[in-house]
Parts: C-alpha cells; sequence; structure tokens
C-alpha cells in the first residue's frame, strides 16, 4: 500500500534496552523526520534527512540515532532507553521543505 | 530562532465557529501551516497560507495573517463534533524548517 508506515504501533521497553522504531514510505520523497509529541510541547524534531545518506540534527538529538541507507526506510534507534523518552514517536515525509508534511500513524512508547 | 505559540484548550458548542489562534517570532516566515490530528492518528495538513496573502478561505474554513502582529488564526464555521481534534499551528522558519506549536485542543460541547 502507497503511504508512511510505522512499526511497531505500540511498544514497551525497560530502561537501558535498545529500541528500534521503523519507518517506511513509498513515495520515493526526499526527506523524512522524526518528532516525538509530548503533552504541551506539541512537536519536537529528533532528526532529520535530506536524502539517503543524509541526516542532520533536529532539537531533541540526543539519546536517539537515525540511519538511512535507503530512500525509503528512516529508522530511530534508541540506543539505551530512558524514562524520559517515553512519548508519542511520529515520522513525517515530504517531497521538498516547505512541501506539506505526510505522516505516519505514530508509535507509542513507554520505557519502564 | 522561530518561536511558535498557541493555546492549549479551546471549548466551543456545537454549531458555532471556532477561532484558534496562533503567534510567531520570525517574519521573515514564508508559508504558515494548519494541521488536524485526530485522536490516535498522525498529522494532517488541513491548509496553508502564503505571506503575501491576508486570507484564505476553504470551505469551512478561513485562514487570516496578520504579517504586522505575526498572528495567525484559523476559524472553523459550524463546528461539528467532527472537528474534535489537535490542530497545530506550523510556520517555515528561514532555514526551511518548520517549527511547530503546541497544538490546541477544540473541545466540542453539544
Amino acid at each position: 500500500d502507497a503511504g508512511i508506515t510505522q512499526s511497531p504501533r505500540y511498544k514497551i521497553t525497560e530502561t537501558g534496552r535498545q529500541v528500534t522504531l521503523m519507518c517506511h514510505q513509498t513515495w520515493s520523497h526526499s526527506y523524512m523526520f522524526w518528532y516525538r509529541q509530548d503533552l504541551g510541547h506539541g512537536l519536537r524534531l529528533i532528526y532529520y534527512s535530506a536524502a539517503a545518506d543524509i541526516t542532520d540534527k533536529g532539537e531533541v538529538p540526543d539519546g536517539y540515532v537515525v540511519s538511512r541507507s535507503k530512500t525509503e526506510n528512516f529508522p530511530l534507534t534508541l540506543e539505551s532507553a530512558t524514562r524520559s523518552q517515553t512519548s508519542v514517536y511520529f515520522c513525517a515525509s515530504t517531497l521538498g521543505m516547505g512541501n506539506e508534511q505526510f505522516f505516519g500513524p505514530g508509535t507509542r512508547l513507554t520505557v519502564l | 530562532g522561530e518561536d511558535v505559540e498557541q493555546s492549549l484548550f479551546l471549548s466551543v458548542r456545537e454549531g458555532d465557529s471556532s477561532v484558534i489562534n496562533c503567534t510567531y517570532t520570525d517574519s521573515s516566515s514564508t508559508y504558515l501551516y494548519w494541521y488536524k490530528q485526530e485522536p490516535g492518528a498522525g498529522l494532517q495538513l488541513l491548509t496553508y497560507i502564503f505571506s503575501n496573502m491576508d486570507m484564505k478561505q476553504d470551505q469551512r474554513l478561513t485562514v487570516l495573517l496578520n504579517k504586522k502582529d505575526k498572528h495567525l488564526s484559523l476559524r472553523i464555521a459550524d463546528t461539528q463534533t467532527g472537528d474534535s481534534a489537535i490542530y497545530f499551528c506550523a510556520a517555515l522558519d528561514s532555514n526551511y524548517q518548520l517549527i511547530w506549536g503546541a497544538g490546541t485542543k477544540l473541545i466540542i460541547k453539544p
């Protein structure tokens, strides 16, 4: 199916574990983004990517790692999860900066 | 850098108009957007306005832009229960990055 998908949709993990959230888009959009959504903070950009093998930090990158070996995939890894990383994570993609961003359905991550 | 602010909640009666307000700080923002997030879902673009426009209308939606005051508003006419959602204002800054407001939760009273 065309669109942008995220997996898993829900994840519970423990402090100190490594977690990878997956994002896949079928439009061949150049740009992809990872946001976290927390009550009262709206959306905060974690990392973004302008193309395969090109990534850059956003507002809150600490504790996260990204890669983009293929245009369609943009995984986000929490190398050692902390409770403060409990959040809803959204992946988005767009043709170009300023164009409409298309969002995935989100991953709700709970770190115990 | 750019900062975008909006109030967190708005409560209106069904059938009334809703007006959601947003302020931004970067006068060089070229595009301003309204996104809608329904419960349990990602965000979807609702409408946008270019900085050289004062107003944009699309069916029940009216966007007003006051560049002097750096104030953006979204008016939803004849608000329905299906309009219950969180509405995000976003501004494209001079680095072509989207800066997001915290979102306004629209609550519809019967």
